[in-house]
């Protein structure tokens, strides 16, 4: 397996753009985990899915965030409109639900300028 | 909010020394599992701990548990070079089947 693969890998946008994020998980796995990275907030979970169907939602920092998972192999996170206070890493990672044990993507360096 | 704190910030040691980083977490868990960061990479999966254990290995890598206290240790023996990174503890409280990570500790391992 290729492990969590997430795309693009660097992504710089003007403020007021839309940006699309997206993750496809490890085949088999039963969640799906947005995370952002920041230094001055760490790891913060935004969403995740369970079964392709959200589950818990409330790290989503804004209306401006939208995740959605139209299938077991595919997830994106979506900010529009973008902002500079957006910039960091994003996280995707999947899991087999109560075995344990994440796999994270190589993450998204967002940059909004 | 953050559910582990990760003790110290940050550690720097010499090769073949031990490094032992602590977690503090505050509400009950299911497990507790710990993360390496490479600088610039994602997070890999180091170890898993359950509530009913007090103490794990895996290869150089010593995991303990202690649930009273509601905190956990990591400890790497004869470190090397290549241990240099960031270590994270996580939480899984069982209810809701996400992790809640710490702020983390930064290793640096000197050759």
């Amino acid at each position: 397996d290729a492990g969590v693969i997430q795309s693009p890998r660097h992504e710089v946008t003007e403020m007021g753009q839309e940006v699309t994020l997206r993750c496809k998980p490890i085949s088999g796995h039963n969640s799906l985990f947005w995370y952002r990275q920041t230094m001055m907030r760490g790891l913060e979970l935004l969403i995740y899915f369970n079964n392709n169907v959200p589950i818990d939602d409330s790290g989503m920092p804004e209306d401006r965030f939208s995740a959605k998972m139209p299938n077991a192999s595919f997830s994106t996170l979506k900010i529009q409109p973008s902002e500079p206070r957006d910039s960091a890493v994003y996280f995707c990672a999947s899991s087999l639900r109560d075995i344990g044990g994440y796999t994270f993507g190589s993450g998204t360096r967002l940059t909004v300028v | 909010s953050q559910q582990g704190e990760e003790d110290p910030q940050a550690l720097s040691i010499q090769e073949g020394e031990n490094a032992t980083m602590n977690c503090s977490y505050k509400t009950s868990i299911n497990n507790l599992q710990w993360y390496r960061q490479n600088s610039g990479r994602g997070l890999v999966h180091l170890i898993l701990i359950r509530s009913n254990e007090r103490e794990k290995h895996s290869g150089r890598l010593r995991v303990t548990l202690d649930t009273s206290k509601k905190s956990s240790s990591l400890l790497i023996t004869a470190s090397r070079a290549a241990d240099t990174a960031s270590y994270f503890c996580a939480t899984d409280n069982g209810n809701t089947g996400k992790l809640i990570f710490g702020q983390g500790t930064t290793l640096q391992v000197k050759p």
